[in-house]
């Protein structure tokens, strides 16, 4: 398995906290990912990263804002956190160097609960 | 915008069995396309990729193939068996292949 971690693995908030997810990745692949996963909308794209400070929108990039200051760590923060993005977030990471490395490997999760 | 859709959503079938698994996308100019693996609870497993000028893959008893001018890629598990039950999604990746859009999924239960 691709040595990704996520922290926390769960986590319970209240409306209008700050809440940051940690990604850390052993593998010092270039590229970074952050998924959302919903029922009825399956993965989706949030943020991305193709090097230190490098850093792209996705899919569903309201509300949340990312930063990657060194190769193994990218961070996932929701400003003021709402019900809407009670989810389940993935972390995922590529090399980026074409061909079958081009294939993303995921973390386990972090679930998120906004009350 | 791509759209990624897998149809079954769900399926049953008995161990042995061999069977198929269908994903459809709308925009033939991809990069790639993946198809992973998930579990209850768990993160995603990546079983084949296929790069945008290829036909098709194989891993073991897995086979999937690409058909980009009909917009289709097939999954092709042989011999299946309780331990292949889980959710398998197919991904498609974009010309940059950092707009990676997911089906749905199609959930497989293989009985004993």
């Amino acid at each position: 398995d691709a040595g990704i971690t996520q922290s926390p693995r769960h986590k319970v908030t209240e409306t209008g906290t700050p809440v940051t997810l940690r990604c850390h990745q052993t593998e010092n692949h270039r590229y970074m990912y952050w998924y959302r996963q919903d029922p009825g909308h399956g993965l989706r794209l949030i943020h991305y990263s193709y090097g230190v400070k490098d850093t792209d929108k996705g899919e569903v990039s309201d509300g949340y804002s990312v930063s990657r200051s060194k190769t193994e760590d990218f961070l996932l923060t929701l400003e003021s956190a709402t019900s809407s993005q009670t989810s389940v977030y993935f972390c995922a990471i590529s090399s980026g160097l074409g061909g079958v490395t081009d294939t993303q490997y995921f973390g386990p999760g972090t679930r998120l609960t906004v009350l | 915008k791509q759209e990624v859709t897998q149809i079954p959503a769900a399926l049953s079938v008995p161990e042995g069995e061999n069977l198929v698994l269908n994903c459809s996308f709308t925009d033939s100019a991809i990069y790639n396309l993946q198809w992973f693996r998930q579990d209850p609870g768990k993160g995603l497993t990546s079983l084949l990729l296929i790069q945008s000028s290829q036909r098709e893959q194989t891993s073991g008893r897995l086979n999937a193939s690409l058909d980009k001018s009909s917009g289709r890629s097939t999954l092709y598990i042989a011999a299946s068996q309780p331990g292949d039950s889980a959710t398998y999604l197919c991904a498609v990746g974009g010309v940059n292949n950092n707009d990676m859009r997911f089906g749905a999924g199609t959930r497989l239960t293989v009985k004993p």
